[in-house]
């Protein structure tokens, strides 16, 4: 499968701890994204990389949460002291990141949070 | 920030019948693109229409898009049991490389 993987595809953690998620690309993506999508909406931007350059970051990234792509292929997503409006789906895709209008990104299949 | 926005929010058809449903969105876009996603799954892209691009079709799936009203429409043709899903637009600033969800349409087929 050369798709988007991430993983874990569940997590439940207590709240007030730490939880670490991971995302492989497309292997020849150098653009990867992170979203988070609760229950009833559409996904809302977090955060992108330009291969390990973090480039943008959305508000909704408070300091609690922190990412990384260190050597430009996974990512990992880390949220700390974990609280309830924290449960969701998140959600990483990658793109080839082409210059030009040309944007399509492909998603994995999420992991959904729940902190209890 | 520019958001997508789908109307109607749901819609329960016979297998067989076309389903449209319509997006709208607030400032200039690059492309927009529609993406597919079955319950608690991830999303699975279907088409991406540039804003130079008036129509596109691919396979039983027509989108148009008229940037003088901001707006797209995503068009299925001979629905199947299979197309049970929702149904999401997204926009695409140039430059902006953040894709902008609306919340959503749930489409319902009938077999």
């Amino acid at each position: 499968d050369t798709g988007v993987s991430q993983d874990p595809r569940h997590k439940i953690t207590k709240r007030g701890q730490n939880v670490t998620f991971r995302c492989d690309p497309i292997s020849e993506h150098n653009r990867l994204y992170w979203y988070r999508q609760t229950l009833g909406q559409g996904p809302e931007f977090l955060t992108y990389f330009q291969n390990e350059a973090q480039l943008e970051k959305s508000r909704l990234l408070s300091d609690r949460f922190s990412a990384e792509r260190p050597k430009g292929s996974f990512s990992t997503l880390e949220i700390q002291r974990t609280e309830q409006g924290d449960s969701a789906m998140y959600l990483c895709a990658s793109s080839l990141g082409v210059a030009g209008p040309y944007n399509e990104q492909f998603f994995g299949p999420g992991t959904r949070l729940t902190v209890l | 920030s520019q958001q997508g926005e789908e109307d109607p929010q749901a819609l329960s058809i016979q297998e067989g019948e076309n389903a449209t449903m319509n997006c709208s969105y607030k400032t200039s876009i690059n492309n927009l693109q529609w993406y597919r996603q079955n319950s608690g799954r991830g999303l699975v892209h279907l088409i991406l229409i540039r804003s130079n691009e008036r129509e596109k079709h691919s396979g039983r799936l027509r989108v148009t898009l008229d940037t003088s009203k901001k707006s797209s429409s995503l068009l299925i043709t001979a629905s199947r049991a299979a197309d049970t899903a929702s149904y999401f637009c997204a926009t695409d600033a140039w430059g902006n490389n953040r894709l902008a969800f609306g919340k959503g349409n749930q489409v319902v087929v009938i077999p």
